[in-house]
Order: C-alpha cells, then structure tokens, then sequence
C-alpha cells in the first residue's frame, strides 16, 4: 500500500510571488505516476500537474513546476507568480499502474493580494 | 465546464429516504469512480467499475449501492443515510481499467453535495 503525506495544512503566499508546497509519499513499486489536483471551493478537482516515475526530467505546466526526487521520494509543487485564482486546496496524489489514487491529507493555500 | 457531469450539485435528504446521485461522462473512459470527500478531507475511495463492472468496493455499508448502467453513466442509490453521510460525493472517471493505463488521469465531476438530516 502506498502513503502519501502532506506536512503542510496550510500555507500563504503574497500576489505575484513564488510558493512551494510540499509531498512525500511511500510506496514499493517502480513504476508509478504522481499527480497534484487543485481543488478550489467550487468543489472540482481540478489536474495541475504529472509525473512519470521513469522520467528524471521535472515536469512543467505554465507557472506551475514539480520537483521530483525520485530516491528521496519527494514530489514537491512549485507555483510562480501566484494569482488569486491559485487559491485552492492541493492534493498530491500516487497513481499507480492499477489506476488507483491515493491522496495525501491536502495543504490549503491562501493568495494574498 | 467538467467533462463528468453531476446531478444534482445539492440534495438534502432524511435518513428514511432514497434518492440516487448520478454521473456522466462522454469521453469514452471505461473506468468510473465514486469518492467521499469530508470537508477538508481528502477523497475516500468507495468504488471502482471497470467496463461497467463492479471491480473494487472499499467495504462501503450497503446503504450505498452503486450502479453502472452503461458506459457513460455511473448511479449511486442512497438509502436509509446517516447523519455521518453527509459529504461532498465525487464521481470520476479514466480512460482505462487496471493496468496499462497508468498515466491516465481520472477526471472528476463537480460533486453532489448531500446533507442528511
């Protein structure tokens, strides 16, 4: 079984500004998929981000990037430029190749003006 | 705009009632997913069809009874609920069952939010 682990509850991040939320997860297989979803308040979870597990190269979408640490099995999310619109509860995710999520406990963020 | 559609978005209900959520999608995926989500809670799997059979049920109390009439639509029939029901329930769905369609993510609805009183 897998684990995932969120340390942050919450955090905040002025407008215009840089944020970094964090994700650890366990897990026995070789061959899995992290993702990050993006829930604002109304309620869809939304994909933000994935990563293959074979490929070392961090995955980037627009301002939101991934570090991922294979080893140290850490897939942390990078948001630049934060926008209102940012605000939202964050879920890392392992996806494994049976198609099964497990989530992490969520980390809401606040984007100040 | 969702590409899972659920209705309704709000249902309040007593604990004697029985009343169904529903969910569609018409991106031809094969596998559909019903979650509980607690208010800032992750999503708790409940169950998992693959090609409109019911292949994973994550010891849900029968009160909830899924349904997967074909392969657009996915039913969850509620009956006699209790107060610690009420969630936000959200249906998703992927493109492939178990295996081989690892890096195919799930699409989520917008979610049912049900109230028991």
């Amino acid at each position: 079984a897998q684990t995932v682990t969120q340390s942050q509850p919450e955090m905040s991040v002025q407008e215009a500004e840089t944020v970094t939320l964090s994700c650890t997860y366990d897990t026995s297989e070789n061959n899995y998929y992290l993702f990050w979803y993006k829930q604002p308040p109304s309620r869809q979870m939304i994909l933000v981000i994935r990563q293959e597990a074979y490929k070392q190269q961090n995955a980037t979408e627009n301002r939101f990037s991934v570090n991922f640490q294979k080893a140290a099995k850490s897939f942390s999310l990078k948001i630049s430029d934060s926008q209102l619109g940012d605000t939202a509860m964050y879920f890392c995710a392992f996806h494994n190749a049976g198609n099964m999520l497990t989530f992490g406990g969520g980390t809401r963020l606040m984007v100040k003006p | 705009d969702t590409e899972v559609t659920q209705t309704p978005k709000h249902l309040v209900m007593g604990m004697t009632n029985k009343k169904s959520l529903k969910c569609e999608q018409h991106m031809g995926h094969r596998a559909m997913y019903w979650y509980k989500q607690k208010a800032k809670k992750p999503p708790e799997l409940m169950f998992v069809y693959s090609y409109e059979k019911l292949s994973i049920n994550e010891s849900v109390p029968s009160r909830f009874s899924p349904e997967c009439p074909n392969s657009s639509l996915l039913n969850l029939h509620l009956h006699a609920l209790q107060p610690e029901d009420s969630a936000l329930y959200l249906c998703a769905s992927s493109q492939g069952p178990q295996g081989g369609a690892g890096n195919q993510p799930q699409h989520f609805g917008d979610g049912t939010r049900l109230s028991i009183l």
